[in-house]
């Protein structure tokens, strides 16, 4: 069975800092990973989707990397803002079912 | 980008009595939708997999008969918490996946409180 963690679970810094999030992922056979962000209560949005045969992706400050082979996946943000502040998830589809497994997430604040 | 919906965003209910929750994709068909579960500070638990025009594939300790999920349209699936409980308190996020893109669309989840 696939289990996906997060470390760290939560995370503090000062606006400004550049920072990376991880995740594993037990089974490296997977179809694509991707990052979500949440706000307290609501729903998820989509920041990057890495599909398996990808090593990264890059939207704005943002980069996400993904080594199968090792089953992680780092989102990397760039001089963070407090509008970052959210809680960050990752997940990783297997096959076409489609089916989403998601980590726990990291809680990310960053003070002005 | 691909809108997806849900109804209500929020509800309270008597114990005893059942809740619908409504899924919707706006703008595209959507074969497959999946209901997840999520619990405060917790992540989203999958709860099932509803594709248009059959029986909704349920995941490992989750009751069918507590919850009720039709996907009657390739635009719509509902989800029925039957005889609500207290314990069935949650945050209740839907997605849809459709036509030629290969990511999930999540809606904004509803939050149940049942007294």
């Amino acid at each position: 069975k696939q289990e996906v963690t997060q470390i760290p679970a939560a995370l503090s810094v000062p606006e400004g800092e550049n920072l990376v999030l991880n995740c594993s992922f037990t089974d490296s056979a997977i179809y694509n990973l991707q990052w979500f962000r949440q706000d307290p209560g609501k729903g998820l949005t989509s920041l990057l989707l890495i599909q398996s045969s990808q090593r990264e992706q890059t939207s704005g400050r943002l980069n996400a990397s993904l080594d199968k082979s090792s089953g992680r996946s780092t989102l990397y943000i760039a001089a963070s803002q407090p509008g970052d502040s959210a809680t960050y998830l990752c997940a990783v589809i297997k096959g076409s079912a489609r089916q989403l497994t998601f980590g726990s997430g990291t809680q990310l604040t960053v003070l002005p | 980008g691909a809108v997806v919906s849900q109804h209500p965003s929020r509800v309270i209910c008597k114990s005893g009595t059942s809740v619908k929750i409504e899924c919707r994709s706006l703008d595209f068909q959507a074969t497959t939708m999946f209901w997840y579960r999520q619990f405060p500070k917790k992540s989203l638990m999958l709860m099932a997999t509803s594709n248009e025009g059959s029986k909704a594939t349920y995941e490992q300790g989750v009751e069918k008969d507590k919850f009720l999920i039709n996907h009657a349209s390739l635009t719509l699936s509902t989800l029925t918490v039957t005889s609500a409980h207290p314990e069935d308190s949650s945050f209740y996020i839907c997605s849809a996946f459709g036509g030629a893109s290969e990511t999930q669309y999540f809606g904004p989840g509803t939050r149940l409180l049942v007294l």
